[in-house]
């Protein structure tokens, strides 16, 4: 089946520093790729949605400058976020849509801000 | 507007017992994706399965089995002599035929007790 791949799984930064989170769509070619937060026992909150070539929309109340999102190539989008501080600590997670499976999670990154 | 709706957050079963987790979906779209995904406490998002506004045929695989209802607007899911390795979050999701946005239900967190 169609494979996601979301490195790194567990990241601890200083606070003021940035952090560059990478999903890569492994077997599949995704125009579309979804980045969520989510916080403990929490439902996914959807944050942007990536599209290849062109910029990243963001939902309501996402800071587009504090969470970048590149997604230059058809099987890489990138969330970077900037400056971070204590309260981005949290789980993100990547999708990519395919054709035939849906929706295909990443396994999540770990962010701490310390 | 589309809307999910898993009304338990939480259920608790003693293994070999059989457990049902509700979904309700709202959606105008006549054409429409659903989803189930289980999110073991590692993190990572598993796809389970994904069934179409036209397909009412309910479906099993091996102890996972789901009742689609359009009646009722519900997608519920059962699993048969519940496992400890069950122990997870399981999230309902609905795609409506005209946007790639996945609308994610809150969850329901499973606990199997041995």
């Amino acid at each position: 089946g169609a494979v996601v791949s979301q490195h790194p799984s567990r990241v601890i930064c200083k606070s003021g520093t940035s952090v560059k989170i990478e999903c890569r769509s492994l077997d599949f070619q995704a125009t579309t790729m979804f980045w969520y937060r989510q916080f403990p026992k929490k439902s996914l909150m959807l944050m942007a949605t990536s599209n290849e070539g062109s910029k990243a929309t963001y939902e309501q109340g996402v800071e587009k400058d504090k969470f970048l999102i590149n997604h230059a190539s058809l099987t890489l989008s990138t969330l970077t976020v900037t400056s971070a501080h204590p309260e981005d600590s949290s789980f993100y997670i990547c999708s990519a849509l395919d054709r035939i499976y849906g929706y295909t999670f990443g396994s999540g990154t770990r962010l701490t801000v310390v | 507007a589309q809307k999910v709706t898993q009304a338990q957050t939480e259920i608790s079963v003693v293994e070999k017992e059989d457990v049902t987790l509700d979904c309700v979906y709202e959606t105008r779209d006549t054409t429409y994706y659903l989803f189930w995904y289980k999110q073991p406490p590692s993190g990572e998002l598993v796809f389970l399965i994904r069934r179409n506004s036209f397909d009412e045929q309910n479906e099993i695989s091996g102890r996972y089995s789901w009742n689609f209802q359009k009646s009722t607007s519900s997608f519920n899911f059962t699993i048969t002599a519940s496992q400890v390795v069950d122990s997870a979050v399981y999230f309902c999701a609905l795609r409506s035929g005209g946007s790639y946005i996945p609308t994610f239900g809150r969850g329901t967190s499973l606990i199997v007790h041995p």
